[in-house]
């Protein structure tokens, strides 16, 4: 059974920075995309980025909203995603989800498991 | 950017009715729709892919129809743990963009 827990979410000030982990078990991790998908309190689902597979050079994509403040990276040998959130606002205030894409074709590119999520508040 | 837009954005419903939801596409997007289904306090689920596959374990009373720019979730007679709420997504290009949400409650 496909397993995915976040942590290191909490309370960090503007301009501050965090790093979230992802947690993966029961299936093979460096064979899938991993995904950031991110929703704010009361509010619907935001795409944050995403991270490849080692077969297409663990690139990564972003959505303009978090370009150049966040980095999403992997350690396949740990079975682990990161979030590296950076000159956070109070507007990246959410719960943050760490998704497995289903595959690595444009077809297969929705997300098929959910971790619980991990909540970030950004406030003075 | 694509833009998906869900309606209705609130729907009141009886159990044992059918419903549908419609998400429209701000350009087409073939069949790279997905539809998700969230209670309060947890995370998505995934019903439904490319537009109109039944995700493995999903109740047969869910259905999605559709392609380019206008899609359908149906459900066919709702039952109590129904009531959430219900995203579609497309991952036809990047930024990867969701609907506003359909939040659909108990009459």
């Amino acid at each position: 059974e496909v397993h995915l827990v976040e942590s290191g979410g909490g309370l960090v000030q503007p301009g501050g920075s965090l790093k979230l982990s992802c947690a993966a078990s029961g299936f093979t991790f460096s064979d899938h995309y991993m995904d950031w998908v991110r929703q704010a309190p009361g509010k619907g689902l935001e795409w944050v980025g995403r991270i490849r597979n080692k077969a297409n050079a663990y690139t990564t994509q972003y959505a303009a909203s978090v370009n150049g403040r966040f980095t999403v990276s992997r350690d396949d040998s740990k079975n682990l995603l990161f979030l590296q959130m950076n000159n956070l606002k109070t507007e990246d205030t959410a719960v943050y989800y760490c998704t497995r894409v289903h595959s690595s074709t444009w077809a297969g590119s929705y997300f098929d498991s959910w971790g619980q999520g991990t909540l970030l508040t950004v406030s003075s | 950017d694509i833009q998906l837009t869900q309606s209705p954005s609130f729907l009141s419903a009886s159990v044992g009715d059918r419903v549908t939801i419609t998400c429209r596409a701000s350009q087409g997007i073939s069949s790279f729709l997905a539809w998700y289904q969230q209670k309060p306090g947890k995370a998505p689920d995934l019903l439904i892919y490319a537009a109109s596959t039944l995700q493995y374990g999903v109740p047969s009373r869910f259905s999605g129809s559709g392609s380019g720019t206008e899609f359908t979730l149906t459900i066919s007679s709702l039952q109590p743990e129904d009531f959430a709420t219900y995203y579609c997504q497309q991952f036809n290009s990047y930024p990867i963009t969701f609907g506003q949400g359909t939040r659909l409650e108990i009459k």
